[in-house]
């Protein structure tokens, strides 16, 4: 699982609420990603973190903001839960060669996010 | 929007069958690749593909690549019970900028003992 966890695993909350994901990593990647996966969709990218403190969004950024003040952990922040956020949500990292230059990402277990 | 889509959407065969899905994509890439999920796991890394090779092998993987069709296929030989999971396509574009991946809706391979 290259050292990556996530916190909660399983979450029940009601909408309007605030909820905060983590994902920590042990291997000091550059990289991490936070993505949702929904029936019918697949994987899709929220926001990812290019460095501590560097962040960019992705394809479904509205709704949740990410934060990064330390290279091993990376926070998903939903501001106002709403049931549209109702998922499974993955961190990943990707994998850093300073030689050869990889695109391979790796993943967390998910969190499973209810909203009410 | 996605980048990939797998077709099959679900695929069942016998042990000892090979499996084969495929990809379609859009725009021009840097690589593909291939993950596999197995059922409330997260993704796990199969393969990787440079838009430069037109095959790849991996155990009893093989992966086929033709950018002029922008198309993949994930061939699965010998299928074992064990393979049963969720396959996903994922590309990696840009010329500059090749962080982010964009993933298929993938296929659910169900292999019968």
């Amino acid at each position: 699982d290259a050292g990556i966890t996530q916190s909660p695993r399983h979450k029940v909350t009601e909408t309007g609420t605030p909820v905060t994901l983590r994902c920590h990593q042990t291997e000091n990647h550059r990289y991490m990603y936070w993505y949702r996966q929904d029936p019918g969709h697949g994987l899709r990218l929220i926001h990812y973190s290019y460095g501590v403190k560097d962040t960019d969004k992705g394809e479904v950024s509205d709704g949740y903001s990410v934060s990064r003040s330390k290279t091993e952990d990376f926070l998903l922040t939903l501001e106002s839960a709403t049931s549209s956020q109702t998922s499974v949500y993955f961190c990943a990292i990707r994998e850093s060669e300073l030689i050869k230059k990889s695109d391979t990402q790796y993943f967390g277990p998910g969190t499973r996010l209810t909203v009410l | 929007s996605q980048q990939g889509e797998e077709d099959p959407q679900a695929l069942s065969i016998q042990e000892g069958e090979n499996a084969t899905m495929n990809c379609s994509y859009k725009t021009s890439i840097n690589n593909l690749q291939w993950y596999r999920q197995n059922s409330g796991r997260g993704l796990v890394h199969l393969i990787l593909i440079r838009s430069n090779e037109r095959e790849k092998h991996s155990g009893r993987l093989r992966v086929t690549l033709d950018t002029s069709k922008k198309s993949s296929s994930l061939l699965i030989t010998a299928s074992r019970a064990a393979d049963t999971a969720s396959y996903f396509c994922a590309t990696a574009s840009g010329a500059y900028n090749t962080d982010k991946l964009i993933f298929g809706t993938g296929t659910r391979l169900q292999v019968f003992p």
